[in-house]
């Protein structure tokens, strides 16, 4: 089954900008989806096909996809970005399709 | 308003049924670009998907749960239903359901879940 790999952890301070990869075989050939999760709530979507924001998500948030490596980045980082977040593919590549998530990233912000 | 409200038993005991419903608002299950998932994530760990279900009643399930799982829909009353068998303390969770929405792109057909319920807690103990 394919498998979607995240760093646990990423750590920035305020202002900085913070990167999250989410590696997995050619993902490149795939949309990428990424959701915020803060402690308490339901996943929210902030990047879908690869790089495109749902309304109400800030420019802050952009992603890209190339190879076997997707990237969140959100630039000038607030304290209220501290949350987990989520990659996810649909794998249609198996004798069984399915979505896949990556087994998510605590977002610190110091 | 797009909103999905999920609704079940809190508590199972092992080796009981559990079945989940999830309630729609604000978009149809009759329209084609749309559909509905479940998710679930156990206390401190990541999401997992579980089955989702379109209006053509395109069904899809996850490979390692799937002889446990059926999904079903009842377009009248806006519902999306979920159900597993044979319950284990490994399946304690929060349960979500999501709306899928399916887009056309310049590569073809995407779908993601734009809408979650807030998910329900579900805990399987004796």
């Amino acid at each position: 089954s394919y498998v979607l790999t995240q760093p646990p952890s990423v750590s920035v301070a305020p202002g900085q900008t913070a990167r999250i990869t989410c590696g997995g075989n050619n993902i490149g050939s795939k949309s990428v989806h990424w959701y915020q999760q803060k402690p308490g709530q339901a996943p929210v979507l902030v990047v879908y096909d690869d790089s495109d924001r749902p309304s109400g998500i800030p420019e802050r948030f952009s992603g890209s996809n190339s190879g076997n490596t997707a990237t969140l980045t959100i630039s000038r980082v607030e304290a209220g970005d501290e949350a987990d977040y989520y990659c996810q593919v649909w794998d249609s590549s198996s004798d069984h399709p399915g979505w896949v998530f990556g087994g998510g990233t605590k977002l610190t912000v110091l | 308003q797009v909103t999905l409200k999920e609704s079940g038993p809190v508590l199972v005991k092992p080796t009981e049924t559990l079945t989940l419903t999830c309630t729609v608002s604000g978009f149809s299950l009759s329209n084609a670009r749309m559909g509905v998932s479940w998710i679930r994530q156990p206390p401190g760990k990541a999401l997992e998907w579980l089955a989702h279900i379109f209006s053509n009643d395109e069904k899809s399930y996850s490979t390692s749960l799937k002889s446990r799982l059926t999904i079903s829909k009842d377009t009248s009353k806006s519902q999306v239903v979920l159900t597993m068998t044979n319950m284990d303390p490994v399946d304690t969770a929060t349960y979500y359901c999501a709306r899928i929405h399916r887009v056309d792109t310049f590569g073809g057909v995407i779908d993601y879940f734009d809408y979650w319920g807030q998910g329900t807690l579900v805990t399987v103990s004796s």
